[in-house]
């Protein structure tokens, strides 16, 4: 069963448009991390924030989590070429040994 | 840097041979993960592993099983391969306890004729 679930599947933008992807999760989590994944690749970790955080920056990525909705969005701001790629969010329920990942938007930046 | 290595980027393999796939870790990782992705259904957990010669099943382990002999190696085993194995093996290593970021290998796409 999926936790989390990426909203929209597909988004293309312009270079220099910023873009946000949303994740939704069904059960109470102890975080939630992004990772990016480039074509034929394997994961990238992007960024952490924890259940008792709302906001988190690193560089030009914004993640905020709000725990009341079981939702969280990353917003990558000054879109580059280099940031298409497809996006997952991931969660580890409390007391899970494991994370449960969403099946991903893909980003596709248009120069 | 972290580096996790897997053994090969692609493989074709015929039904009903026994497949190993292959992951070292340099980071002296205590959990090491073995995923499959397939378009449209994200990221599956195949097995995980806590610490040497301990494994635990995870969302879809039929058809497959695993090694940890070493702490840095993770092996995962195709019994008799079958053609719904076609995919992509993704490995995975982190620090324990959760939830500490995963470190992923660059994968192995299996294609099973």
């Amino acid at each position: 069963s999926q936790q989390g679930e990426e909203d929209p599947q597909a988004l293309s933008i312009q270079e220099g448009e910023n873009a946000t992807m949303n994740c939704s999760y069904k059960t109470s989590i102890n975080n939630l991390q992004w990772y990016r994944q480039n074509s034929g690749r394997g994961l990238v970790h992007l960024i952490l924030i924890r259940s008792n955080e709302r906001e988190k920056h690193s560089g030009r990525l914004r993640v905020t989590l709000d725990t009341s909705k079981k939702s969280s969005s990353l917003l990558i701001t000054a879109s580059r070429a280099a940031d298409t790629a497809s996006y997952f969010c991931a969660t580890d329920a409390w007391g899970a040994q494991k994370l449960v990942f969403g099946q991903g938007t893909r980003l596709t930046i248009n120069p | 840097d972290v580096k996790v290595t897997q053994s090969s980027r692609y493989l074709v393999k015929r039904t009903g041979e026994k497949v190993f796939l292959e992951c070292v870790q340099d980071m002296d990782h205590e959990n090491m993960f073995w995923y499959r992705q397939d378009p449209g259904l994200g990221l599956r957990l195949i097995y995980f592993s806590y610490d040497v010669k301990m494994k635990e099943k995870g969302d879809i382990p039929e058809g497959y099983s695993v090694s940890r002999e070493k702490k840095e190696r993770f092996s995962l085993i195709l019994e008799s391969a079958s053609t719904n194995q076609t995919s992509m093996y993704l490995c995975a290593s982190s620090s324990r306890p959760l939830p500490y970021e995963q470190y992923f290998g660059p994968g192995t796409r299996l294609t099973v004729t």
